[in-house]
């Protein structure tokens, strides 16, 4: 049980477009979702916390005009990198935690690879 | 905010020799620490947690202990096997999940 999908697994596009990430909890409700970004060689960094149906609370220095966060659900929630450029490049990592369970765990997905050129 | 410290950043180790991370915290509200051991280009995967009533957990070859008032908390591996080579990253949790900087171990055969 607890698993979190996301989608896609890695994306390569050009510089000034738009991508959507998708992050799925498949057999639990997510009441709060996580994203967030590793760079090469380096931690996770938090960028913003979504609870469902609310507006996600970004971290300081995270653009949110930049990086569109919707948790529309209970199971599903989109990261979109608007405009992005070379510098955004990196892995994005989305989790989520069990809404129903006594747990502090975040359960997370298995990334995605966004590359821009 | 939360800062979280981890050393070493490197670690090697014979096979079957023990290995132990260490982390330092700041908030003394944090009340959640778990470790994660990451393989290249993967999730993050929990191997163990800690909560703040407990000092000290174990699961088999990996074990935790969580020292509050001096507010470090620490990783410890035994009998390591190559299998177990990867980065590991320790995290404090307050208000937010805030992550270490990062160990990379290699079990050398």
């Amino acid at each position: 049980g607890a698993v979190v999908s996301q989608h896609p697994s890695w994306v390569i596009c050009k510089s000034g477009t738009s991508v959507k990430i998708e992050c799925r909890s498949l057999d639990f409700q997510a009441t709060t979702m996580f994203w967030y970004r590793q760079f090469p060689k380096q931690s996770l960094m938090l960028m913003a916390t979504s609870n469902e149906g609310s507006k996600a609370t970004y971290e300081q220095g995270v653009e949110k005009d930049k990086f569109l966060i919707n948790h529309a659900s209970l199971t599903l929630s989109t990261l979109t990198v608007t405009s992005a450029h070379p510098e955004d490049s990196s892995f994005y990592i989305c989790s989520a935690r069990d809404g129903s369970a006594n747990s502090y765990e975040q359960y997370f997905g298995p990334g995605t690879r966004l590359t821009v050129t | 905010g939360e800062n979280v410290e981890q050393h070493p950043s490197t670690l090697s180790v014979q096979e079957g020799d023990s290995a132990v991370i260490k982390c330092t915290y700041s908030d003394s509200a944090s009340n959640y620490f778990p470790w994660y051991k990451q393989e290249l280009g993967k999730r993050p995967q929990l191997i163990i947690d800690i909560r703040s009533n407990v000092g000290e957990k174990k699961d088999q070859r990996i074990a935790v202990t969580l020292n509050k008032t001096a507010k470090h908390f620490s990783l410890h591996i035994t009998e390591t096997q190559p299998e177990d080579s990867a980065v590991y990253f320790c995290a404090a949790e307050g208000n937010k999940l805030t992550f270490g900087t990062g160990t990379q171990l290699k079990v050398e055969l």
